[in-house]
């Protein structure tokens, strides 16, 4: 079936440090990708999306392109800051949202 | 407007209790979503309805009783939980062939 996996956590990182979250995923046909971030204490956001092969969602300095060659959707930010620091969650959506595991990321000054 | 509300934020109910969530949407979405998410891992699906009909059950235990009153209201009836019902359960609707889902804030639920 449907799956996605996304790198493992948590990730620690410095103010202005560059961000890389991978996230792969298998499934049969082709899928919506989505990054939802969630802050502590907080429900779901959405934070970006893709609907199909070689677009790019982005959203507050955060990035993903949909790589169907590569079967990835990696996010991706310049220069994080604290206020960054949350979970985020890959997902896709042909049938149902099918989530990644989440990866922590936690910014410091 | 991208807004889902729920209600209570907090819930903390005995075991014998009977309590209600509720979630409310108002951006014309035909689609709404129940998930529980236990602590450090992604929200699990539990029940969709589409157009106000129950669609998805995902084997959940009888206990939890989803109600769809209409198109922007989703209840979350709950009797007699056990300790490991304690999660955050979240809401999510969505316009049915979209794919993009919006979520609530969730309610927090401990179960005494």
């Amino acid at each position: 079936g449907d799956s996605v996996t996304q790198m493992e956590g948590p990730v620690t990182l410095s103010e202005e440090a560059c961000l890389t979250i991978n996230c792969t995923y298998t499934a049969t046909g082709y899928p919506s990708l989505f990054w939802y971030v969630q802050y502590p204490g907080e429900g779901l956001q959405l934070l970006l999306k893709a609907t199909k092969a070689d677009d790019k969602g982005s959203n507050k300095g955060f990035e993903a392109t949909y790589r169907k060659e590569t079967t990835s959707f990696h996010l991706e930010k310049g220069s994080v800051q604290v206020s960054d620091s949350a979970v985020y969650f890959c997902a896709l959506d042909q049938n149902d949202m099918r989530f990644g595991a989440g990866t922590r990321l936690t910014v410091k000054p | 407007d991208t807004e889902v509300t729920q209600t209570p934020k907090h819930l903390v109910m005995g075991m014998t209790n009977k309590k209600s969530l509720k979630c409310e949407q108002h951006m014309g979405h035909r689609a709404m979503y129940w998930y529980k998410q236990k602590a450090k891992k992604p929200p699990e699906l539990m029940f969709v309805y589409s157009y106000e009909k129950l669609s998805i059950n995902e084997s959940v235990p009888s206990r939890f009783s989803p109600e769809c009153p209409n198109s922007s209201l989703l209840n979350l009836h709950l009797h007699a939980l056990q300790p490991e019902d304690s999660a955050l359960y979240l809401c999510a609707s969505s316009q049915p062939g979209t794919h993009t889902q919006y979520f609530g804030p969730g309610t927090r639920l401990t179960v005494l």
